[in-house]
């Protein structure tokens, strides 16, 4: 059973709309969200991370994070069309071991 | 900067033979090495997890027979991937924590790995 859950599985917006991806933690000692970025053939790059309840905001890129529920989002907005790849969530709790979700493919159509 | 240095890019080798692939962490002490597998269906398993001065905790699925690892100071980690076969093929990953920023995790490049 996954424990980190992401959706949508894939994602199509148009260059300069928002984009939207969800993740969610059916594990209740998780305590950290990351949000990667990896773009076809390479590895992941990360793009944020959270751990306090709120927004967090960097350029295009806006984080959410509510630990009641453990669930976190990750908009882009204005997205471009470099901002097409796997974007995956991984949580941890309080140690250094991250378990991913299985991504949410974006695609920006320009 | 923090960069982790990940080597080979690729490797193809003959099934039940094995292959090593290697993390080097520069810019930073790399506390702990996480080494990752990411299947052809981009679904991530954790295989295991090195910290320095603690004994190397492997994922469920994983030992340390078939993926022993070193993880001998700061800087340097190396798995062996032991008598390979079709399901060991995906993107191997390695990802090192930065004890000053323990909320990073560094991402080598990978290892693809393909098994004939």
């Amino acid at each position: 059973q996954q424990k980190v859950q992401q959706s949508p599985e894939s994602l199509i917006v148009p260059e300069g709309g928002m984009a939207s991806l969800n993740c969610t933690s059916s594990d209740r000692n998780v305590d950290y969200f990351w949000w990667y970025r990896q773009h076809s053939g390479k590895s992941p790059k990360m793009l944020m991370s959270i751990f306090s309840n709120g927004e967090k905001e960097e350029g295009r890129f806006t984080v959410h994070l509510n630990k009641a529920s453990l669930h976190t989002s990750l908009h882009i907005r204005d997205s471009q069309p470099s901002d097409s790849a796997l974007y995956l969530c991984a949580a941890s709790n309080m140690g250094y071991k991250l378990t991913f979700g299985t991504g949410t493919s974006l695609l920006v159509d320009p | 900067g923090a960069l982790v240095y990940q080597y080979p890019r690729r490797t193809i080798c003959k099934s039940g033979t094995s292959m090593r692939m290697e993390c080097q962490a520069v810019g930073f002490q790399a506390t702990s090495v996480a080494w990752y597998r990411q299947s052809p269906q981009k679904t991530f398993e954790l295989i295991a997890l090195s910290t320095v001065n603690s004994a190397i905790k492997y994922e469920q699925n994983f030992t340390q027979e078939k993926f022993p690892i070193s993880h001998p100071n700061l800087s340097f980690s190396s798995m062996t991937v032991l008598n390979a076969y079709l399901e060991d093929r995906g993107l191997y990953l390695c990802g090192a924590r930065d004890r000053e920023s323990a909320e990073t995790l560094y991402f080598g490049s990978g290892t693809r790995l393909t098994v004939l």
